[in-house]
């Protein structure tokens, strides 16, 4: 699965919009980009995932530019319970190698 | 419904015993995969079970087996526990295999001492 990089760290406001960078820019054609969190001491919580289009869903939406390098997961107004790691994980969902592999991923802090 | 549980949720062992954890999937779901996370190494894949077969294997030793049960319930048992396996040990379960979403539970705290 190709390497994804993203800050280790991000604050952001409460109500206001927490926009998560990830860069992967070795992705391959039938790779999906995936978005898990966990919040401290809990199991990750699966956010979103797309392959080309944006996609939104009640949790988040996840905008992947054209040329597939790169995503943003966005949470609209993030809350003090979004405080958590943001995983952006490149994944096959065909082949030997199709388990979800987590890099250090982004602390997220919402302060109020 | 309810979601993957796992039990037992913290454990202490010595070096040299073994143990066993178990994970009961979503209902419905029939595969589940361990992960085990420690702050060094954070996040990484044991093993995947679907239809009672291992299905997919990550690298690491021998010591650590699991099966699947035919109601999807998962066991994973470690052997000749090391101070290094002490970690917090996640099971996800999905629908079907390398599902698109995967349900992880609250996982197992294993300490060794």
């Amino acid at each position: 699965d190709a390497k994804t990089t993203q800050p280790p760290s991000m604050d952001c406001a409460e109500g206001r919009a927490a926009n998560l960078p990830c860069n992967h820019s070795t992705i391959s054609g039938n790779e999906y980009v995936y978005w898990y969190r966990q919040i401290h001491s809990q199991g990750p919580q699966y956010i979103i995932h797309g392959l080309k289009n944006n996609e939104t869903n009640e949790m988040a939406s996840l905008i992947i530019t054209e040329d597939r390098k790169s995503s943003t997961l966005i949470l609209p107004h993030a809350t003090l319970r979004d405080t958590a790691v943001y995983y952006c994980i490149v994944r096959v969902l065909s082949g030997s190698a199709r388990q979800l592999t987590f890099g250090s991923g982004t602390q997220l802090t919402v302060l109020p | 419904k309810a979601g993957v549980t796992q039990t037992p949720r913290y454990l202490i062992k010595t070096r040299g015993q073994q143990v066993t954890l178990s994970c009961s999937p979503i209902s419905g779901h029939r595969s589940v995969s361990w992960y085990q996370q420690t702050p060094g190494q954070g996040l990484q894949f044991l093993f995947e079970y679907f239809s009672e077969t291992q299905r997919n294997k990550g690298n690491f030793p021998g010591r650590f087996s699991g099966r699947q049960f035919s109601n999807s319930r998962s066991e994973m048992n470690v052997s000749t526990l090391e101070l290094g396996d002490s970690a917090l040990y996640l099971c996800a379960s999905s629908l079907v295999l390398a599902g698109e979403e995967q349900f992880f539970g609250p996982g197992t705290r294993l300490t060794v001492l």
